[in-house]
């Protein structure tokens, strides 16, 4: 079975900060990875993905994810966060050869001015 | 492109009554999913299909039914509504060869149900 988890409920950064979001991921196989952003009451938004290739992936909004395949991890950064930066934040995973899309918990972003 | 499109944004039902959540896409994806969005759980993987005529399910499936009979269209079906279905519902799309599409995964936008 593949899961991924989120260890923080909620990140708070100030305005200016670098800000990250940690995700782990496991799966049998090679894994696909996603991070998706949710403002209120609005669906998900794409922001990135891994599918193979540099370990380093740039996305929408400043946003980029290194994918680590040895501490099985994807974090999201930012270097320097938006107060409109603050909204809900998703990892997802799949495996390569498969379908389905796990998701994470989430992630509350709040960055303060 | 009109991409996912979820009807009804918003539903209340009364206990034991039925309804159908319908999910239409315009992108010709193979891939078709329902999830469901509780606070503190993320989403879960409900049903999905991998092409038409083809279903299947995925976390928590009890007390839904999909069918598949388009590529267009995967519809969701609460066969006796119940309180803990009360939930937002997604539905998403994708293509089969991830890497020929930018976006990976296309979410509509949501239904928001109430059970009471």
């Amino acid at each position: 079975a593949q899961s991924v988890a989120q260890p923080e409920d909620q990140v708070n950064v100030a305005e200016g900060n670098p800000l990250t979001v940690k995700c782990t991921y496991s799966v049998s196989g090679n894994p696909y990875l996603f991070w998706y952003v949710q403002y209120p009451n609005r669906g998900l938004q794409f922001l990135l993905k891994y599918i193979t290739g540099d370990n380093l992936v740039k996305g929408s909004y400043g946003f980029e994810a290194e994918f680590n395949k040895s501490q099985t991890s994807f974090h999201l950064k930012k270097p320097s966060a938006l107060v409109s930066d603050s909204a809900l934040y998703f990892c997802a995973v799949r495996v390569a050869a498969g379908n389905k899309l796990t998701f994470g918990g989430g992630t509350r972003v709040l960055v303060k001015p | 492109n009109a991409g996912v499109t979820q009807t009804p944004k918003f539903q209340v039902l009364k206990t034991g009554q039925s309804m159908t959540l319908q999910c239409a896409q315009d992108m010709n994806h193979e891939y078709m999913s329902w999830y469901r969005q509780d606070p503190g759980m993320g989403l879960r993987l409900i049903h999905y299909s991998v092409g038409a005529g083809i279903t299947d399910q995925g976390e928590v499936p009890n007390g839904y039914n999909v069918s598949r009979s388009t590529t267009e269209d995967f519809p969701l079906r609460l066969l006796s509504a119940a309180p803990s279905q009360t939930s937002v519902y997604f539905c998403a799309s994708s293509s089969e060869t991830l890497d020929r599409t930018n976006y990976g995964y296309t979410f509509g936008s949501g239904t928001r149900l109430t059970v009471v």
